[in-house]
């Protein structure tokens, strides 16, 4: 592993199903943050970790839960998906909150 | 609100100068960074500025002027590989990232 790792890379799913999407990185970076990209809009902020064993909430939480029990993973849930969950997320980490943020892959995300 | 402007679209011809300005309006300020994603990819950093001035990093320039809330990303010598969006997002008062929308830049032969 180098970087930030993402899963799936792609995902189709039926309204009302519970997803996770997984995130790993092996910088040790202390703080992570996952994001939400939608054509015409920026990157919004959906939760954010600063530390292990700690979480925050973003700019658009709602219908979204994580947990942060290591370092390395920044796990990513959708309780029940809706439609308007479909976007492509990007989990991202830094060494500290106040550095600069890198990027894994992302993973795009469809809820019929 | 928070705000981050910049324009929608942009087109350049190959080995030329092109200029991508963003302005903003947020809740304090601590470093304007951009951005760069190729299409179906992730973002990749390119520069940060947190005082006044212009920061040079090879072919890359970046600017502020925070009187003026107000930045701007210099790419010289364009290449096709340039062909990307571009986003300017700015750290405020609580040290989140605010984003704008990105700038899609097309380069021409």
């Amino acid at each position: 592993i180098a970087g930030i790792t993402q899963a799936p890379t792609s995902q189709i799913l039926a309204a009302g199903r519970r997803m996770t999407l997984r995130c790993t990185q092996d910088m040790r970076h202390n703080a992570m943050y996952w994001y939400r990209q939608d054509l015409g809009l920026g990157l919004r902020l959906i939760h954010y970790s600063n530390t292990a064993g700690t979480t925050g909430k973003g700019e658009v939480p709602d219908g979204y839960s994580v947990s942060r029990a290591n370092t390395d993973d920044f796990p990513l849930t959708l309780a029940s998906a809706v439609p308007s969950q479909t976007s492509v997320y990007f989990c991202a980490s830094s060494d500290t909150p106040t550095d600069t943020q890198y990027f894994g892959p992302g993973t795009r995300l469809t809820v019929l | 609100g928070q705000n981050i402007d910049q324009p929608t679209e942009m087109t350049a011809t190959e080995g030329a100068i092109v200029q991508i300005n963003c302005t903003y309006q947020t809740s304090g300020f601590n470093g304007l960074f951009w951005y760069q994603q190729h299409a179906g990819e992730a973002p990749t950093f390119l520069s940060y500025n947190v005082l006044d001035g212009l920061e040079e990093k090879g072919r890359f320039s970046s600017f502020l002027s925070r009187s003026k809330g107000y930045s701007y990303l210099l790419l010289k010598e364009l290449q096709m590989k340039d062909s990307a969006s571009y986003l300017c997002a700015v750290r405020d008062q609580d040290y989140q990232l605010i984003w704008g929308a990105g700038t899609k830049l097309i380069i021409k032969p």
